[in-house]
């Protein structure tokens, strides 16, 4: 079967760094997706990774490894407003979206 | 306007009630979604439209009825819906139906609570 897994929740202090990992054992590799969801609004593009390597986008960076079935996003100087879920999908060989469950991001004073 | 817009943002109904969600994009795309979410679980795709064509329907109960009139408006039609059918139900619209490479604009919702 498909799998997506990260985190259920992680905590960080605000103005910090935090590393949010995606794994992922899929029928094939057609790119991988972040998405942003505040509790209550609509989930928000972040990031799409096709290829190895880092993509810095601000404080915000994705990378990925595919010979690992592994990514990760990467939160830099942590705000208050970062509080919220993040969710990592992969394009399979079919070009389906296959889902993580999300982390929960929880950013503390 | 937004860009992907669904009401109602909240619906509570008995099971056997019936009801509808409604969905609409105004950012002129070719593919519109529903999506179910539940509490600690990864999105379930229900259904997808190109040009208005269902071109997806995964293996959702016919409690689930969705319509597609044009390409900016989508709606999710319920009847006799279970408790388990509880969850926050997302729409959300691509440029075309290549989402490997084209984002999802996601609407906020509608939070369904069937008692």
């Amino acid at each position: 079967g498909q799998n997506i897994d990260q985190p259920t929740e992680m905590t960080a202090t605000e103005g910090a760094i935090v590393q949010i990992n995606c794994t992922y054992q899929t029928s094939g590799f057609n790119g991988l997706f972040w998405y942003q969801q505040h509790a209550g609004e609509a989930p928000t593009f972040l990031s799409y990774n096709v290829l190895d390597g880092l993509e810095e986008k601000g404080r915000f960076s994705s990378f990925l490894s595919r010979s690992k079935g592994y990514s990760y996003l990467l939160l830099k100087e942590l705000q208050m407003k970062d509080s919220a879920s993040y969710l990592c999908a992969v394009v399979d060989s079919n070009y389906q979206l296959i889902w993580g469950a999300g982390t929960k991001l929880i950013i503390k004073p | 306007e937004t860009g992907v817009t669904q009401t109602p943002r909240h619906l509570v109904m008995g099971m056997t009630n019936k009801k509808s969600l409604k969905c609409e994009q105004h950012l002129g795309h070719n593919a519109m979604y529903w999506y179910k979410q539940s509490a600690k679980k990864p999105l379930e795709l229900m259904f997808v439209y190109s040009l208005e064509e269902r071109v997806e329907n995964n293996s959702v109960p016919s409690r689930f009825s969705p319509e597609c009139p044009n390409s900016s408006h989508l709606f999710l039609h319920l009847h006799t819906l279970q408790p388990e059918d509880s969850a926050l139900y997302l729409c959300a619209s691509s440029q075309d139906l290549d989402t490997h490479t084209g984002e999802l604009f996601f609407g906020e919702g509608s939070r369904l609570t069937v008692l």
